[in-house]
């Protein structure tokens, strides 16, 4: 079973948009982390975020966790064409050292 | 720096045949991982090895044996392939801080079994 589920499945934007993508979980976690993956490729790592963190920015990416509520939101700033991917989040819960993913958000971001 | 390297990069096999996906690693990581990925179904662990020697089962590991032949090389075996195998395969590896560290991957190996 997947622990992180993404939300939307799907999004289109205008270069230039924001582009924010969310993440809910079931269980208590040891950190969140994000994933790009372009078409064809493997997946690369974005950004980590430690549960007790509520905020993190890396350039453009903003994450924010909210443990009470148990969701993570991306917020991708000033949109490009070379950010049309999907994203997944992965969530640690620290046992048995694993990362569970959800099903990702596909965007498609254009010219 | 090569990273995570898989191979094959494609394969179509016929039911009932078996093969090995090989995964290597530079990163000098402890811990390795093997996930397939189905349209709409994200990530699946299937088998983990979080040290040298060990190897522990995932979220869908019927159907596949794995071995972790030394520090580098992890390795995953379709004794008896059959269609729901049909996947994109994934190997990653990662530092063994303990509730820490983002995954390496590799570029994936395609299976297809007719």
């Amino acid at each position: 079973s997947q622990q992180g589920e993404e939300d939307p499945q799907a999004l289109s934007i205008q270069e230039g948009e924001n582009a924010t993508m969310n993440c809910s979980y079931k269980t208590s976690i040891n950190n969140l982390q994000w994933y790009r993956q372009n078409s064809g490729r493997g997946l690369v790592h974005l950004i980590l975020i430690r549960s007790n963190e509520r905020e993190k920015h890396s350039g453009r990416l903003r994450v924010t966790l909210d443990t009470s509520k148990k969701s993570s939101s991306l917020l991708i700033t000033a949109s490009r064409a070379a950010d049309t991917a999907s994203y997944f989040c992965a969530t640690d819960s620290g046992s048995a050292r694993q990362l569970t993913f959800g099903s990702g958000t596909q965007l498609t971001v254009l010219p | 720096n090569a990273g995570v390297t898989q191979t094959p990069k494609f394969q179509v096999l016929k039911t009932g045949q078996s093969m090995t996906l090989q995964c290597a690693q530079d990163m000098n990581h402890n811990s390795m991982y093997w996930y397939r990925q189905d349209p709409g179904m994200g990530l699946r662990l299937i088998y983990y090895s979080a040290s040298e020697g060990t190897t522990d089962k995932g979220e869908v590991p019927n159907g596949y044996n794995v071995s972790r032949l030394n520090k580098r090389e992890f390795s995953l075996r379709l004794e008896s392939a059959a269609p729901s195998q049909t996947s994109v395969y994934f190997c990653a590896s990662r530092e063994d801080r303990a509730s820490a560290g983002e995954l390496f991957f590799g570029e994936g190996s395609r299976l297809t079994v007719l």
